[in-house]
């Protein structure tokens, strides 16, 4: 049982780049997460999906797009990388609105140069 | 809104004692769950505890307990017998009420802890 798989684990972009990193569940989960950690301001939601087929704005969307085509993956896609983007990015997810158990992936760590 | 505050960037213990990491939150919803989490060097969010804002007792697992004081809005973490493995930043986080769709995290700024031998 893998649980909440990130790829990659590592990546270094020049500034312009795109790239998409790539979140995958097999526990059958109906709501999945990207967040981005920054030093000193925690976790912060990006965009979630509650079910394929949607998603949603979080609290910082600004310069991501994601899609949820099917049930088990959820990609983040960078279309013209930035410096500020530079983070570690974490994925998570929950099976149903009913369950207080949230199950977080092992994260990505961007580079922007 | 909800707000998630933590207040203690850092904090230094000596391995065996004690410890307590506040942390503060703001909603409105009566219905709301915290959580607290550990993330080592190595880059993991571990789940450690969760209370749920109608739980009458204070949740415990192991060596963690949550010091919940719904009045004053606090659900700080305490860590008994601290171990050297211990040494991690912790997060605490939120979630709305079950009716609110995709119940989001919000989560804390974290404190880093640092167990001395």
């Amino acid at each position: 049982n893998a649980g909440v798989t990130q790829t990659p684990k590592f990546r270094v972009l020049k500034t312009g780049q795109s790239m998409t990193l790539l979140c995958a569940q097999d526990m059958n989960h109906e709501y999945m997460y990207w967040y981005r950690q920054d030093p000193g301001m925690g976790l912060r939601l990006i965009h979630y999906s509650v079910g394929e087929g949607t998603t949603a704005k979080g609290e910082v969307p600004d310069g991501y797009n994601v899609s949820r085509l099917k049930k088990q993956n959820f990609l983040l896609g960078l279309e013209s990388a930035a410096p500020s983007q530079t983070s570690v990015y974490f994925c998570a997810s929950r099976k149903d609105s009913l369950s207080y158990g949230y199950t977080f992936g092992s994260g990505t760590r961007l580079t922007v140069v | 809104a909800q707000k998630i505050t933590q207040t203690q960037p850092g904090m230094f213990v000596q391995e065996k004692e004690a410890v307590t990491l506040d942390c503060t939150y703001d909603t409105s919803d009566q219905s709301y769950g915290l959580f607290w989490y550990k993330q080592p060097s190595s880059g993991e969010m571990i789940f450690l505890i969760y209370q749920g804002s109608y739980d009458e007792q204070n949740a415990t697992e192991g060596r963690y307990s949550l010091n919940f004081q719904k009045a004053r809005k606090s659900a700080n973490l305490v860590i008994s017998a601290s171990q050297l493995g211990d040494s991690a930043m912790y997060f605490c986080a939120m979630r709305g009420p079950f009716r609110q769709g995709a119940q989001k995290l919000v989560f804390g700024q974290g404190t880093r802890l640092t167990i001395n031998p």
